[in-house]
């Protein structure tokens, strides 16, 4: 079972700041957060990741709460183009790690 | 750089027919692979993972295996498809854990 909760849906306005929340309220120590998104017949793509500080790419910014059990992905200029499914998950780095387990995601649909 | 092949890209198979999909990943060393599937309208399931050449690790039970002849060669295989096997199959590889990097994926349909 996935370790991450998302909400199934969620809009953005082209433009705007699109928000996706995860709780991971299990996550343990040693466990990373990690967000990837999937467009539409396609192979998920990696975003960014996060242990508990805050984290910006070129891509997305992450937010993690000083607690870990909740984080915020955020792309700060949503475009069409952003318009899939975004995964949330929690996994160990380590070399040799096991599985990785995706939940349902939250489909984000961005409109003009 | 690395890159992840699997092929064929698209499938469609007879009930009770086998199955064969490859994957290999070029550029990297040892590294973990997976076999995911996504069924229609749905998240991904693991199916399988693989730290090493033939260790496989099965999340689900089903009539799917697995193999790891080689150390950059990950194949999944049925002896006989069911209906439910139809979705879009994607294999990926990871050197550290929790960054993967996905295949173009194939679609399976079992008709």
């Amino acid at each position: 079972d996935a370790k991450t909760t998302q909400p199934p849906s969620m809009d953005c306005a082209e433009g705007r700041a699109a928000n996706l929340p995860c709780n991971h309220s299990t996550i343990s120590g040693n466990e990373y957060v990690y967000w990837y998104r999937q467009i539409h017949s396609q192979g998920p793509q990696y975003i960014i990741h996060g242990l508990k500080n805050n984290e910006t790419n070129e891509m997305a910014s992450l937010i993690i709460t000083e607690d870990r059990k909740s984080s915020t992905l955020i792309l700060p200029h949503a475009t069409l183009r952003d318009t899939a499914v975004y995964y949330c998950i929690v996994a160990y780095p380590g070399y040799n790690t096991d599985k990785l387990i995706f939940g349902t995601g939250t489909r984000l649909q961005v409109f003009p | 750089s690395q890159t992840i092949h699997q092929w064929p890209a698209t499938l469609v198979q007879p009930v009770g027919s086998p199955l064969s999909l490859e994957c290999t990943v070029e550029g990297t060393s040892n590294p973990n692979l997976y076999w995911y599937r996504q069924a229609a309208g749905r998240g991904l399931q693991l199916l399988f993972y693989s730290v090493g050449i033939g260790q496989i690790s099965s999340e689900v039970p089903q009539n799917l295996s697995a193999s790891r002849p080689q150390d950059r060669q990950f194949i999944l295989s049925s002896k006989k498809l069911l209906l439910s096997d139809s979705g879009f199959y994607l294999c990926a590889w990871s050197v550290r854990g929790g960054e993967l990097f996905f295949g173009e994926g194939s679609r399976l349909t079992v008709l």
